[in-house]
């Protein structure tokens, strides 16, 4: 599976749009991107995925570049709950299942009040 | 409804001793997954079970690893002769079937934390 590179943190504003950029040069035509993120202590919880097409659900955003080169996860509101380690994992789906997710060391977003 | 549950939620043991984490998946989910993640680090993936297949054991470190899944539902991670290297938390998934949902996410558990002495 393609390597991805996250900033190791970030920082945001209560209330502002977080915005947590991914890149993924060598990123596969079967490969998606994932996002995941895990709050402290706490199992890692799945936000979002999309292949090439940006995606929209209840949590955020995923913004995905022509060339698929790299991506953007959009908080639009970002609460002090968002606070957490966000993780971009690029993996291949076979049978409809995303066998194994190789996690890097993500990004470290912190929300200020 | 429930999610992913795992037990212990702690587990302190001494080196040499074997262990046994049990995960009970989401209720009809068909693929199952055991990470684990050293303080500090990212998840390392383990094995992966999907339905009746033969599991994808290809993550597991060594050969005191081993894991089983009864009844295509609860599965068992087993450690045998555990060293101070093994600790870590341990981290189950599941995954729904194509009827069910959407297979390509993965639901986690809040994990064990293995602690050998």
């Amino acid at each position: 599976d393609a390597k991805t590179t996250q900033p190791p943190s970030m920082d945001c504003a209560e209330g502002r749009a977080a915005n947590l950029p991914c890149n993924h040069s060598t990123i596969s035509g079967n490969e998606y991107v994932y996002w995941y993120r895990q709050i402290h202590s706490q199992g890692p919880q799945y936000i979002i995925h999309g292949l090439k097409n940006n995606e929209t659900n209840e949590m955020a955003s995923l913004i995905i570049t022509e060339d698929r080169k790299s991506s953007t996860l959009i908080l639009p509101h970002a609460t002090l709950r968002d606070t957490a380690v966000y993780y971009c994992i690029v993996a291949r789906i076979s049978s409809g299942s995303a066998r194994q997710l190789t996690f890097g060391s993500g990004t470290q977003l912190t929300v200020l009040p | 409804g429930a999610g992913v549950s795992q037990s212990p939620s702690n587990k302190v043991t001494e080196k040499g001793k074997d262990v046994e984490l049990r995960c009970d998946p989401i209720s009809g989910h068909t693929a199952l997954y055991w990470y684990r993640q050293s303080l500090g680090q990212g998840l390392e993936f383990l094995i992966y079970f999907q339905g009746n297949s033969a599991p994808d054991k290809s993550g597991l470190p060594s050969d005191r690893f081993s894991a089983e899944r009864t009844g295509g539902s609860v599965s068992t991670l087993t450690i045998q002769r555990t060293q101070q290297e093994d600790s870590a938390v341990y981290l189950c998934a599941s995954s729904p079937s194509r009827l069910a949902g959407n297979p390509a996410t993965q639901y986690f558990g809040p994990g064990t934390r293995l602690t050998v002495l």
